[in-house]
């Protein structure tokens, strides 16, 4: 079975600078998908960022990006200029290839903004 | 309407009572996911629909859960018996069709507390 590993229960990151969450995984496929998601209080999951695994490409939203290293099995999410809208629990998760539709979470990481 | 809509917003009942959970997805997505989030832990996969194929019920905990959609739009998860252990936020997710690793879009959920 695929899990999902984060091991950062908290962080914090001074307003304007840059922070990283780490997330390791388990699969044995070759062809599947990982995701960052981030919940603030009103418990709405809202996707952060997607990477699909046969993109060597790291992909980036705006002041968000990814580190993935496929054969490490690691898939950690890099904010720049952190703002205090960015406080929340940042999750990530696994969904495997085609047919396999469930995504499995890691436990979160909850991020903390110092203004 | 332009996300995944949720009702109740929070339940409380009584153990041993039977409860009803309500999801409406974003128009044209065909599949619909359930998850629960248990307090402090990441999200836990309880079943999927997709189209007219038959449901992954693969992640219901007992054969107290039970999950309906009808007409591929509306959702209805039901738990029966209710035990405290069910206690949790209650999230439902849609996403469009595709090959891709499409995206899950959340609703912001259903607190479940049992007395």
């Amino acid at each position: 079975a695929q899990t999902v590993t984060q091991s950062q229960p908290e962080m914090s990151v001074q307003e304007a600078e840059t922070v990283t969450l780490s997330c390791t995984y388990d699969t044995s496929e070759s062809d599947y998908y990982l995701f960052w998601y981030k919940q603030p209080p009103s418990r709405q999951m809202i996707l952060v960022i997607r990477q699909e695994a046969y993109k060597q490409q790291n992909a980036t939203e705006n002041r968000f990006s990814v580190n993935f290293q496929k054969a490490a099995k690691s898939f950690s999410l890099k904010i720049s200029d952190s703002q205090l809208g960015d406080a929340a629990m940042y999750f990530c998760a696994y969904k495997g290839p085609f047919g396999n539709e469930k995504l499995t979470f890691g436990t979160g990481t909850r991020l903390t903004i110092i203004p | 309407g332009a996300g995944v809509s949720q009702s109740p917003s929070n339940k409380v009942t009584e153990k041993g009572k039977d409860v009803e959970l309500r999801c409406d997805p974003i128009s044209g997505h065909t599949a619909l996911y359930w998850y629960r989030q248990s307090l402090g832990q990441g999200l836990e996969f309880l079943i999927y629909f997709q189209g007219n194929s038959a449901p992954d019920k693969s992640g219901l905990p007992s054969d107290r859960f039970s999950a309906e959609r009808t007409g591929g739009s509306v959702s209805t998860l039901t738990i029966q018996r209710t035990q405290q252990e069910d206690s949790a936020v209650y999230l439902c997710a849609s996403s469009q069709p595709g090959q891709g690793g499409m995206p899950q879009h959340f609703g912001d959920g259903t607190r479940l507390s049992i007395l």
